[in-house]
């Protein structure tokens, strides 16, 4: 059973036009949520971590924000350079792993 | 620069050879991890070592062998490898173990074929 669900898998956007990424999920007792930014060929790069529900943090054009079941990654006005992979993980109590989903491969056109 | 190292970038390898994977932190982490991404499917954890131990072994084939020397290194042994086995190999730190609830740090990987 999948932990992380993201959606959606793909997604393209026109310079400057907001959107919004999520990622549910369904482990029992959530310790963090992790967003990471994976460009093509390369390792995922970090980008915010949520610990609990109402919690939201910013960088530049990235806004993260954590309920209960989910968690939402709002891009906006996007630039060309904002297009990757864009992954969600969890940790959960008790256990030794981030669960990462599938991910979002966002394409934003000039 | 993420302060994590990993080399080779690239690496073709045949069924019967022996190669190594290696990482290298420079952030002063004590934990180190092994990631296989393949496509369409999520990061999937191999081995985790915290300060040096390891402890965790998500039931991967024997053909891939782990060794963490000290905190700053990491490497993954390769041997009899199957096609399957061809994947982007991911090597990451975090500040304390991952299930303390901390931020993982990843190097830019090794794309790996398997011919």
């Amino acid at each position: 059973e999948d932990q992380v669900t993201q959606s959606p898998e793909a997604l393209r956007l026109q310079e400057g036009e907001s959107s919004s990424l999520n990622c549910s999920y369904t482990v029992s007792g959530l310790r963090g949520l992790f967003w990471y930014r994976q460009d093509p060929g390369k390792g995922p790069e970090f980008l915010f971590t949520l610990y609990s529900a109402g919690e939201e943090k910013e960088k530049e054009r990235l806004k993260a924000t954590l309920t209960k079941k989910e968690s939402f990654l709002h891009i906006t006005a996007p630039k060309p350079e904002d297009s990757a992979t864009y992954l969600c993980a969890v940790t959960e109590t008790g256990a030794n792993n981030l669960f990462f989903g599938t991910g979002t491969r966002l394409t934003v056109i000039p | 620069e993420t302060g994590v190292t990993q080399t080779p970038r690239h690496l073709v390898m045949g069924m019967t050879n022996k190669k190594s994977l290696k990482c290298e932190q420079h952030l002063g982490h004590n934990a180190m991890y092994w990631y296989k991404q393949s496509a369409k499917k999520p990061l999937e954890l191999m081995f985790v070592y915290n300060f040096k131990e390891q402890t965790e072994n998500n039931s991967v084939p024997s053909r891939f062998s782990p060794e963490c020397p000290n905190s700053s290194h990491l490497f993954l042994h390769l041997h009899t490898l199957q096609p399957e086995d061809s994947a982007l190999y991911l090597c990451a730190s975090s500040q304390v173990f991952i299930g303390s609830n901390t931020e993982a740090f990843f190097g830019q990987g090794t794309r790996l074929t398997v011919v």
